[in-house]
Protein backbone atom coordinates (compact mmCIF):
# COMPACT_ATOMS: atom_id res chain seq x y z
CA UNK A 1 0.00 0.00 0.00
CA UNK A 2 1.11 3.81 -0.23
CA UNK A 3 3.44 4.97 2.11
CA UNK A 4 2.31 8.28 3.70
CA UNK A 5 5.03 10.14 5.97
CA UNK A 6 4.37 13.30 8.08
CA UNK A 7 6.79 15.99 8.95
CA UNK A 8 7.37 16.93 11.78
CA UNK A 9 6.04 14.26 13.88
CA UNK A 10 6.11 16.78 17.21
CA UNK A 11 6.66 20.63 17.49
CA UNK A 12 6.04 22.96 20.00
CA UNK A 13 5.35 26.60 19.24
CA UNK A 14 4.32 29.90 21.10
CA UNK A 15 1.32 31.60 21.04
CA UNK A 16 0.69 33.87 17.47
CA UNK A 17 3.52 31.86 15.42
CA UNK A 18 2.37 29.85 12.43
CA UNK A 19 3.28 26.06 11.95
CA UNK A 20 3.77 24.46 8.94
CA UNK A 21 3.09 20.46 8.83
CA UNK A 22 4.31 18.47 5.75
CA UNK A 23 2.33 15.83 4.22
CA UNK A 24 4.42 13.65 1.69
CA UNK A 25 2.83 10.82 0.05
CA UNK A 26 6.59 8.83 -0.79
CA UNK A 27 5.40 5.94 -3.37
CA UNK A 28 2.27 6.83 -5.04
CA UNK A 29 0.94 10.38 -6.81
CA UNK A 30 -2.01 11.79 -5.13
CA UNK A 31 -4.12 14.54 -6.92
CA UNK A 32 -6.00 14.49 -3.10
CA UNK A 33 -4.83 14.18 0.35
CA UNK A 34 -6.74 15.19 3.23
CA UNK A 35 -6.02 16.47 6.33
CA UNK A 36 -7.72 15.55 10.04
CA UNK A 37 -7.60 16.89 13.47
CA UNK A 38 -7.70 14.80 16.76
CA UNK A 39 -8.16 15.90 19.66
CA UNK A 40 -7.68 13.92 23.08
CA UNK A 41 -9.81 11.18 23.53
CA UNK A 42 -11.66 11.52 20.66
CA UNK A 43 -12.26 10.65 17.18
CA UNK A 44 -10.43 12.15 14.00
CA UNK A 45 -12.57 14.86 12.70
CA UNK A 46 -12.39 15.60 8.51
CA UNK A 47 -11.13 19.34 8.30
CA UNK A 48 -10.15 19.92 4.60
CA UNK A 49 -9.51 18.21 1.42
CA UNK A 50 -6.12 18.90 -0.28
CA UNK A 51 -6.31 18.97 -4.15
CA UNK A 52 -3.61 19.34 -6.17
CA UNK A 53 -3.36 22.16 -8.57
CA UNK A 54 -6.33 24.00 -7.00
CA UNK A 55 -8.07 25.30 -3.66
CA UNK A 56 -8.30 23.30 -0.90
CA UNK A 57 -12.16 22.16 0.11
CA UNK A 58 -12.97 22.82 3.79
CA UNK A 59 -15.53 20.96 5.78
CA UNK A 60 -17.95 23.52 7.54
CA UNK A 61 -17.07 25.34 10.45
CA UNK A 62 -12.92 24.99 9.39
CA UNK A 63 -11.41 28.76 9.24
CA UNK A 64 -9.70 28.63 5.82
CA UNK A 65 -7.48 31.40 6.61
CA UNK A 66 -6.73 29.97 9.83
CA UNK A 67 -5.30 26.62 8.18
CA UNK A 68 -3.75 27.22 4.99
CA UNK A 69 -3.70 24.03 2.90
CA UNK A 70 -1.09 23.68 -0.19
CA UNK A 71 -1.20 20.91 -2.95
CA UNK A 72 2.03 22.29 -5.16
CA UNK A 73 3.25 18.79 -6.00
CA UNK A 74 1.28 14.86 -6.64
CA UNK A 75 3.08 14.02 -3.71
CA UNK A 76 2.89 16.61 -1.10
CA UNK A 77 0.73 19.04 0.70
CA UNK A 78 0.92 21.22 3.52
CA UNK A 79 -1.20 22.62 6.49
CA UNK A 80 -0.33 25.57 8.00
CA UNK A 81 -1.73 26.61 11.15
CA UNK A 82 -1.57 30.34 11.24
CA UNK A 83 -1.71 32.52 14.51
CA UNK A 84 -1.54 29.53 16.19
CA UNK A 85 -3.44 29.56 19.89
CA UNK A 86 -3.06 27.31 22.65
CA UNK A 87 -6.81 25.93 21.56
CA UNK A 88 -5.22 24.68 18.50
CA UNK A 89 -3.04 22.05 20.30
CA UNK A 90 -3.64 18.56 18.81
CA UNK A 91 -3.01 15.53 16.71
CA UNK A 92 -3.20 16.37 12.73
CA UNK A 93 -3.24 13.27 10.89
CA UNK A 94 -3.17 13.14 6.88
CA UNK A 95 -4.88 10.85 4.60
CA UNK A 96 -3.87 9.52 1.09
CA UNK A 97 -6.41 7.58 -0.86
CA UNK A 98 -5.77 4.85 -3.20
CA UNK A 99 -8.05 2.34 -4.70
CA UNK A 100 -10.69 2.76 -2.15
CA UNK A 101 -8.65 2.91 1.03
CA UNK A 102 -7.26 5.64 3.04
CA UNK A 103 -3.61 5.41 4.08
CA UNK A 104 -2.61 7.49 6.72
CA UNK A 105 0.53 9.53 8.14
CA UNK A 106 2.03 9.18 11.55
CA UNK A 107 -0.03 12.17 12.48
CA UNK A 108 1.69 15.42 13.93
CA UNK A 109 1.35 16.91 17.35
CA UNK A 110 0.88 20.46 17.92
CA UNK A 111 1.70 22.02 20.88
CA UNK A 112 1.44 25.68 21.49
CA UNK A 113 2.46 27.43 24.52
CA UNK B 1 -21.90 9.98 3.91
CA UNK B 2 -23.74 6.98 5.99
CA UNK B 3 -23.03 7.90 10.04
CA UNK B 4 -22.32 4.67 11.70
CA UNK B 5 -22.60 3.65 15.69
CA UNK B 6 -20.38 1.38 17.25
CA UNK B 7 -20.08 1.07 21.10
CA UNK B 8 -17.65 3.68 22.93
CA UNK B 9 -15.44 0.67 24.57
CA UNK B 10 -14.93 -3.06 25.21
CA UNK B 11 -13.08 -5.08 27.37
CA UNK B 12 -11.82 -8.56 26.96
CA UNK B 13 -8.76 -11.02 28.01
CA UNK B 14 -6.00 -12.60 25.53
CA UNK B 15 -6.81 -15.39 23.50
CA UNK B 16 -10.29 -14.26 23.70
CA UNK B 17 -12.23 -14.09 20.38
CA UNK B 18 -13.45 -9.92 20.19
CA UNK B 19 -16.76 -8.93 17.90
CA UNK B 20 -16.95 -5.61 17.43
CA UNK B 21 -20.74 -4.60 15.74
CA UNK B 22 -21.30 -1.25 13.79
CA UNK B 23 -24.81 -0.07 13.03
CA UNK B 24 -25.09 1.78 9.49
CA UNK B 25 -28.70 2.44 8.57
CA UNK B 26 -28.64 4.75 6.29
CA UNK B 27 -25.57 2.74 4.22
CA UNK B 28 -25.52 3.31 0.58
CA UNK B 29 -25.94 0.67 -2.54
CA UNK B 30 -22.48 1.82 -3.59
CA UNK B 31 -21.09 2.04 -0.07
CA UNK B 32 -18.13 0.15 1.02
CA UNK B 33 -17.41 -1.05 5.03
CA UNK B 34 -14.10 -0.46 5.71
CA UNK B 35 -12.72 -0.98 9.55
CA UNK B 36 -9.32 0.93 10.91
CA UNK B 37 -7.22 0.62 13.89
CA UNK B 38 -5.81 3.16 16.16
CA UNK B 39 -2.91 3.32 18.57
CA UNK B 40 -2.04 6.21 20.57
CA UNK B 41 -0.65 8.99 18.49
CA UNK B 42 -0.57 6.81 15.49
CA UNK B 43 -2.31 7.30 12.22
CA UNK B 44 -5.09 5.15 11.81
CA UNK B 45 -4.30 1.45 9.61
CA UNK B 46 -6.35 0.02 7.58
CA UNK B 47 -7.76 -3.33 9.05
CA UNK B 48 -10.08 -4.59 6.42
CA UNK B 49 -12.86 -3.24 4.00
CA UNK B 50 -15.72 -5.29 2.69
CA UNK B 51 -19.24 -4.59 0.80
CA UNK B 52 -21.14 -7.84 1.37
CA UNK B 53 -21.38 -11.37 2.83
CA UNK B 54 -17.88 -12.53 4.55
CA UNK B 55 -14.34 -11.11 4.11
CA UNK B 56 -11.13 -12.73 6.12
CA UNK B 57 -7.78 -11.68 5.89
CA UNK B 58 -4.95 -12.61 7.80
CA UNK B 59 -5.64 -10.50 10.48
CA UNK B 60 -9.65 -10.14 11.38
CA UNK B 61 -12.97 -11.09 9.68
CA UNK B 62 -15.93 -9.15 8.18
CA UNK B 63 -19.15 -9.79 8.54
CA UNK B 64 -22.15 -8.16 6.84
CA UNK B 65 -25.43 -9.38 6.70
CA UNK B 66 -27.80 -9.06 3.57
CA UNK B 67 -29.23 -5.90 4.73
CA UNK B 68 -25.99 -4.21 5.03
CA UNK B 69 -27.07 -2.13 7.78
CA UNK B 70 -25.08 -3.22 9.98
CA UNK B 71 -21.62 -5.05 10.22
CA UNK B 72 -19.39 -7.12 12.75
CA UNK B 73 -15.77 -7.21 12.72
CA UNK B 74 -14.04 -10.31 14.58
CA UNK B 75 -11.04 -10.44 16.16
CA UNK B 76 -9.42 -14.10 16.73
CA UNK B 77 -7.63 -14.78 19.70
CA UNK B 78 -6.51 -10.95 20.81
CA UNK B 79 -3.64 -9.78 22.42
CA UNK B 80 -2.49 -7.26 24.83
CA UNK B 81 -1.10 -5.38 21.54
CA UNK B 82 -4.79 -4.99 20.14
CA UNK B 83 -5.48 -2.62 22.40
CA UNK B 84 -6.50 0.38 20.32
CA UNK B 85 -9.61 1.99 18.93
CA UNK B 86 -11.52 0.79 16.08
CA UNK B 87 -13.13 3.02 13.74
CA UNK B 88 -16.10 1.72 10.96
CA UNK B 89 -16.20 3.71 8.21
CA UNK B 90 -18.78 3.60 5.72
CA UNK B 91 -18.23 5.22 2.31
CA UNK B 92 -17.72 4.81 -1.69
CA UNK B 93 -14.15 5.89 -1.50
CA UNK B 94 -13.88 4.90 -4.82
CA UNK B 95 -16.39 7.42 -6.39
CA UNK B 96 -15.70 9.69 -3.35
CA UNK B 97 -12.07 10.34 -3.99
CA UNK B 98 -11.32 8.52 -0.67
CA UNK B 99 -13.30 11.37 1.92
CA UNK B 100 -14.35 9.39 4.71
CA UNK B 101 -16.17 10.31 7.65
CA UNK B 102 -14.77 8.75 11.20
CA UNK B 103 -17.48 7.90 14.12
CA UNK B 104 -16.62 7.73 17.61
CA UNK B 105 -14.81 4.27 17.52
CA UNK B 106 -14.75 1.50 19.60
CA UNK B 107 -11.71 1.53 22.56
CA UNK B 108 -10.84 -2.26 22.98
CA UNK B 109 -8.88 -3.29 26.00
CA UNK B 110 -7.40 -6.45 26.04
CA UNK B 111 -6.71 -7.49 29.71
CA UNK B 112 -3.69 -10.37 30.57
Amino acid sequence: GAVVSQHPSWVICKSGTSVKIECRSLDFQATTMFWYRQFPKQSLMLMATSNEGSKATYEQGVEKDKFLINHASLTLSTLTVTSAHPEDSSFYICSVPSTGELFFGEGSRLTVL
Amino acid sequence: LAKTTQPISMDSYEGQEVNITCSHNNIATNDYITWYQQFPSQGPRFIIQGYKTKVTNEVASLFIPADRKSSTLSLPRVSLSDTAVYYCLVGDAYNQGGKLIFGQGTELSVKP
